[in-house]
């Protein structure tokens, strides 16, 4: 089974500061990881995936992720923050063991970026 | 990426109507994948349309409540059956092109059911 947790409901950075996002993960297989960002009254949007290579990756609007195997980790940071990136953050993970070809998201996690 | 247009984008229904849900992708995919999303939660997979067959439902979720329809390789739609308001929730349409690959998402259909 497959799951994804994020333990932080809520994170409060000021503007200007580097802030972390954390997602841990369970699979029975590979991990294929992946974040979303979803603005007020919008749908997801894709930041970064990782499949397999360099544990840290790069994704959109600055943000990178650190995978780390070791600690089943894959949180979301950027060096900088904006007021901007205030939003809804979802972790997601999907099974490479199982085949299935959709994803299983964690809980969310609010960012508010304070000016 | 694929660019994913839902309609209706949100609506306000009664207790005990139905209501179709469309999603138009501007690509031919595979798969589409129906997710739900309740107030302050997190998405929850409804079921999977394939194309020409019948579409896979998640635990929880049944083809009477949700009935689906997969006509085409760009179209799909979603229908909220005798709602109730623990129905009020946004459903989300998505297609992804490849198992390791990441899913796109439509802007999503905000119901409420009073």
């Amino acid at each position: 089974a497959q799951s994804v947790a994020q333990p932080e409901d809520q994170v409060n950075v000021a503007e200007g500061n580097p802030l972390t996002v954390k997602c841990t993960y369970s699979v029975s297989g590979n991990p294929y990881l992946f974040w979303y960002v979803q603005y007020p009254n919008r749908g997801l949007q894709f930041l970064l995936k990782y499949n397999t290579g360099d544990n840290l990756v790069k994704g959109s609007y600055g943000f990178e992720a650190e995978f780390n195997k070791s600690q089943t980790s894959f949180h979301l940071k950027k060096p900088s923050a904006l007021v901007s990136d205030s939003a809804l953050y979802f972790c997601a993970v999907r099974d490479g063991q199982t085949g299935a070809n959709n994803l299983f998201f964690g809980t969310g996690t609010r960012l508010t970026v304070i000016p | 990426s694929a660019v994913i247009s839902q309609k209706p984008s949100r609506d306000i229904c009664q207790r005990g109507t139905s209501l179709t849900i469309q999603c138009q992708v501007d690509s031919q995919v595979t798969m589409m994948f129906w997710y739900r999303q309740q107030p302050g939660q997190s998405l929850t997979l409804i079921a999977t349309a394939n194309q020409g067959s019948e579409a896979t439902y998640e635990s929880g979720f049944v083809i009477d409540k949700f009935p689906i329809s997969r006509p085409n390789l760009t179209f799909s739609t979603l229908t909220v059956s005798n709602m109730s308001p623990e129905d009020s929730s946004i459903y989300l349409c998505s297609v992804g092109g490849t198992h390791t690959g990441e899913l796109f998402f439509g802007e999503g259909s905000r119901l409420t059911v009073l």
